[in-house]
């Protein structure tokens, strides 16, 4: 258990609708960051936030959308679902500026 | 960030070391290598990382050469979990994000 728990493990859901992944950084983390990674693809760079605010974008589509919360956790809203959406999502989180990032263990997102 | 190039693929016996390349010559002075490694589709996971000296941990070496170009990572003595995509990145500082390439597949054989 890496610390950074992110919800739900699995999710299978259809073309056009909309859905919100969770994730719980690891306590006392202040930073989160958003990956994505089809299918024998790298991990591209989503987002970022820092103690609720956005701190840096990546290849993020304008149909995503992300927040952090008081509580620091962070939700990634994905809408207008396409196929090409179906990827692992990862959440990670880190201390203000600090050395590594600790990864949760993902979302799997099936759009069918 | 400056770019990386490492390996597709490489084969390595159980027990012996792991000699994992990467290559990072436009790197700047003030660029840390950092290496992470994903094991199947679990999360990334840090494994060391360095700016000018060697460096080693419970869970690897890493050596950069002294024109900092390039750098090994070194897996002692692997065993079968860690095979893995194993992925070299060079970051300016902590405000940076990691931009993960497409990594080294490392297939540790019996």
């Amino acid at each position: 258990d890496s610390g950074v728990t992110q919800t739900p493990k699995h999710l299978i859901t259809a073309t056009g609708q909309r859905v919100t992944l969770r994730c719980s950084p690891r306590s006392g983390d202040l930073s989160v960051y958003w990956y994505q990674q089809s299918l024998d693809q790298g991990l591209q760079f989503l987002i970022q936030y820092y103690n609720g605010e956005e701190r840096a974008k990546g290849n993020i589509l304008e149909r995503f959308s992300a927040q952090q919360f008081p509580d620091l956790h962070s939700e990634l809203n994905l809408s207008s679902l396409e196929l090409g959406d179906s990827a692992l999502y990862f959440c990670a989180s880190s201390l203000a500026y600090s050395d590594g990032y600790t990864f949760g263990s993902g979302t799997r997102l099936t759009v069918v | 960030d400056a770019k990386t190039t490492q390996p597709t693929s490489m084969d390595c016996a159980e027990g012996r070391a792991a000699n994992l390349p990467c290559n990072h010559s436009t790197i700047s002075g003030n660029e840390y290598v950092y290496w992470y490694r994903q094991i199947h589709s679990q999360g990334p996971q840090y494994i060391i990382h360095g700016l000018k000296n060697n460096e080693t941990n419970e869970m690897a070496s890493l050596i950069i050469t002294e024109d900092r170009k390039s750098s090994t990572l070194i897996l002692p003595h692997a065993t079968l979990r860690d095979t893995a995509v194993y992925y070299c990145i060079v970051r300016f500082d902590n405000f940076n994000k990691f931009y993960f390439g497409s990594g080294t597949k490392l297939n540790v054989k019996p």
